[in-house]
This record gives C-alpha cells, structure tokens and sequence, in this order.
C-alpha cells in the first residue's frame, strides 16, 4: 500500500518567494501532522489536522506559515516570504485515529532559501 | 511544554558491539515511542512503550521504560551496519494533544 507522499522532494527558493509543500497522507488516517527538522536536530512539531480542523498551530514559528486541509486528506503548508532560517527539511506524517499512536512519515521536502 | 533529553548525541562502535541510547524526562510520561532515521531518510517508527518498567524485545533491539515513566533506552546488541542511523524518542505532550516532541537523537556509526 502506498504511504505518505510528500511534494516536491527538492524545493530551492529565493529569499522572499512564498512556497507551498503539499503532503499525500495514508488513505482513511485521520490525523495529519507537520513538523520542520534542521540539519542534525530531531523534528520540530508546526502544526496538527485532526481531519480538516486545525486543532493545533502552536509550533508555526511566524504568521508567514500557514497550513490547511480542506477536505480532510490532503494538505499544504505555505510559507509565505521566505527566509534563509526556513531552510530545513519540512516532514509530514499522519496517523489511522485521534489517540496517540504510530505516525508515518513521508519522505520529506527540504526546503532551501538562498 | 514537554522536553525530552537523549544521549549520547554521536556513538561509533565497532561492528559486533553494543549500543545504548537513553532519554530522561523531568516529568512523568504516559508512553514513549521511539522511531529511527537512515541518513537521508525519515522517521521510522519503531516502537511504544506504555507501561511502568516495560521490557520490549525485536530481535537485536531491547526497548525499556524506566519503573517511573521518566526514562526509557533503546539497546542494540552486536551491532550490524544496517544499524546505522540516527535513533529518537519521542513523547506526546502533557496536556490534550497528539503530536510528538522528539529528543534530540543518538546518531549511531558502525564501523565495518
């Protein structure tokens, strides 16, 4: 079975440009998860869907980031403006129910500002 | 919010020896999960522990959770170089929420 899709894989931008990073989760998993890991450091939680609601954007370290999932699958996360700091590489994971358990994650897109 | 410390964060071991990985929390977890990442590579999950003093085996790997949910360890014995990676923990938080915040990482290099 499929897992989670993460596109682009590569993603170089100028410093100001806005990017979007879409993730695929696993067909029926109700929760979606994004998280930043910068270079020789575990992920970073930026925000959580439980189905389409956004129950949790604690992590967005800027209102230039934003995410959504609007029909419950699929999601996108914009970062708006970029700078050199957004430089990581963004993860996206999901799990089958609401309770903690089991994330899978995609293969990640490594975002390079320059 | 919830911290996690892992140590050591770089181990290098010679191929056939052990290898051990420990987090410690200040603070009483339900559970800990603990996930592995290949170089260039994601996360994998490898395993959840819940219970206090849990002992949990697959193959090589031995997997524990201190008797006061503050400390878990992951232990390889006679390590492969498939074994290399980077091994994190991860914890939920401690007040309403699912996602995960992860230790640091031991990253493990195995010389063949």
């Amino acid at each position: 079975g499929a897992g989670v899709s993460q596109s682009p894989r590569y993603k170089v931008a100028k410093r100001g440009q806005d990017v979007a990073l879409r993730c695929d989760p696993i067909s029926g998993h109700v929760s979606l998860f994004w998280y930043q890991q910068a270079l020789g450091q575990g992920p970073e939680f930026l925000t959580y869907f439980q189905n389409e609601a956004q129950l949790d954007k604690s992590g967005l370290p800027s209102d230039r980031f934003f995410a959504e999932r609007p029909e419950g699958s699929v999601s996108t996360l914009k970062i708006q403006r970029t700078q050199q700091e957004d430089s990581a590489v963004y993860l996206c994971a999901s799990s089958l129910a609401a309770a903690y358990n089991e994330q899978f994650f995609g293969p990640g897109t490594r975002l390079t500002v320059l | 919010g919830q911290q996690v410390m892992q140590i050591p964060q770089y181990q290098h071991v010679q191929e056939g020896e052990d290898f051990t990985t420990y987090c410690n929390s200040s603070t009483t977890l339900s559970n800990i999960q603990w996930y592995k990442q290949r170089p260039g590579g994601h996360p994998v999950f490898l395993i959840q522990l819940v219970k206090s003093g849990e002992v949990k085996k697959q193959k090589r790997l031995t997997f524990q959770f201190g008797e006061a949910k503050k400390n878990s360890s992951l232990h390889i014995t006679a390590t492969q170089t498939t074994d290399v990676g980077t091994y994190f923990c991860a914890i939920p938080p401690n007040n309403a929420g699912n996602m995960l915040t992860f230790g640091g990482g031991t990253r493990l290099m195995v010389k063949p």
